[in-house]
Formats: C-alpha cells, sequence, structure tokens
C-alpha cells in the first residue's frame, strides 16, 4: 500500500533553476496539500487543493506553483529557486466529508537544498 | 488568527519516566485535535486524534492525550519513555476544512 509518494527525496539546486517536486496519492483523497518544515518552524502551508482543477493558496504561496489535473497526482513547481527555498517538502492527503476528522497522510518528504 | 503553542522545543526525559509535552490552541469552538509523530528523515505519522466522543483520547505505542476545553489545551502523555520515543511530535489542530495549523514541534530525547 503506497499512500502519499514523493519524488525526488533530495535534490540540490542552483539560483535561478526551476524544478517540480512529484506528489502522487493512491487512497482517492479528494484534498492534497503541500508543506515546508524548517527548523523550529513546524509546518508552514504552501498551497492545498480541494479537488481536480481546484487549487488555493496557504500561508507562504510565494515562489511556488501548483496545478491538480487528476485527484491523484499534486506536482509543486518552484520557478526561479532561491536560498530562501531550501527547506523540506511534505506533501499530504486527506478525505474530507462530514462527519471525518480529516488526518492528513503525509508522504516521506523532499529535501531541497538552493546554492 | 488561529495558533497552536507547544511549549518547549526539547524535552528530554529518562528511559521509564513519564512523558508530558504541552499543546495549546486559540480557539472557543472545540476543532479536531490531533498529536503526530516523525522519526529521522520520515514524514509525519498520526499518533492519535480528538473526535469529541472522548474527552482521554489514547493512541498508538501507549500514548495517550487530554482535551481540556476550558484550558484549550490538549497534552501528550505516556506513563513511561521508552528508547524508540525519541522523534519530534508535533499537535495539529483542524480549524477548518483547509485549515489545518501545526505547533513548531517537540524534539523528544530519551535518556538511558
Amino acid at each position: 500500500n503506497a499512500g502519499v509518494t514523493q519524488t525526488p527525496k533530495f535534490r540540490i539546486l542552483k539560483i535561478g533553476q526551476s524544478m517540480t517536486l512529484q506528489c502522487t496519492q493512491d487512497m482517492n483523497h479528494n484534498y492534497m496539500y503541500w508543506y515546508r518544515q524548517d527548523p523550529g518552524m513546524g509546518l508552514k502551508l504552501i498551497y492545498y487543493s480541494v479537488g481536480a482543477g481546484i487549487t488555493d493558496k496557504g500561508e507562504v504561496p510565494n515562489g511556488y506553483n501548483v496545478s491538480r489535473s487528476t485527484t491523484e497526482d499534486f506536482p509543486l513547481r518552484l520557478e526561479l529557486a532561491a536560498p530562501s527555498q531550501t527547506s523540506v517538502y511534505f506533501c499530504a492527503s486527506t478525505a474530507v466529508y462530514r462527519g471525518n476528522t480529516g488526518e492528513l497522510f503525509f508522504g516521506e518528504g523532499s529535501r531541497l537544498t538552493v546554492l | 488568527a488561529q495558533s497552536v503553542t507547544q511549549l518547549g522545543s526539547h524535552v528530554s526525559v529518562s528511559e521509564g519516566a513519564l512523558v508530558l509535552l504541552r499543546c495549546n490552541y486559540s480557539s472557543s469552538v472545540p476543532p479536531y485535535l490531533f498529536w503526530y509523530v516523525q522519526y529521522p528523515n520520515q514524514g509525519l505519522q498520526l499518533l492519535l486524534k480528538y473526535t469529541s466522543a472522548a474527552t482521554l483520547v489514547k493512541g498508538i505505542n501507549g500514548f495517550e492525550a487530554e482535551f481540556k476545553k476550558s484550558e484549550t489545551s490538549f497534552h501528550l502523555t505516556k506513563p513511561s519513555a521508552h528508547m524508540s520515543d525519541a522523534a519530534e511530535y508535533f499537535c495539529a489542530v483542524r480549524y477548518n476544512n483547509n485549515d489545518m495549523r501545526f505547533g513548531a514541534g517537540t524534539r523528544l530525547t530519551v535518556k538511558p
């Protein structure tokens, strides 16, 4: 049972480069999220999606873009990478419906370094 | 703004001692509450969740948490720490469908 799968696990980028972090889930969850985790800061929400074709900004969306063409996939694109984007990125998903607590299921993370 | 506060970024206990990790949230309406654990180089795993069915919630690995509405708290406890409990623990609160807020995390160290 795969759950939430993220690729790549590690990546080093040069300033100004672009890349896409891939995320796919096989649980038929309607909601998907991208978080970044920085030491001592917990997790900050970058973008989320409530279903295919619908995305919205979270707390820290600047410098990122997302798309959701299918229920399963929710890629995160970094345009013009900056050192401030050095972080660990987590994709998560959940099923949101009446009476469900909506706990998140997380991928294993993607560690990105921008030099 | 809604927030989640975890008191103590680092907690150190001896093996066999009580574990107490503190979490307070800002809300007058009881939301959904969660504790997650993160082992090194891994994603977050659900430890337990508050669903309003009972104020004392039992989770995996012997952890439990008590919801106290009057104190807006959801502290995590375990009677006897084990070396394998060393990890980072996150309290999280779901305020609505789109908004799951996380605390800054507490790193638990267990000394032999």
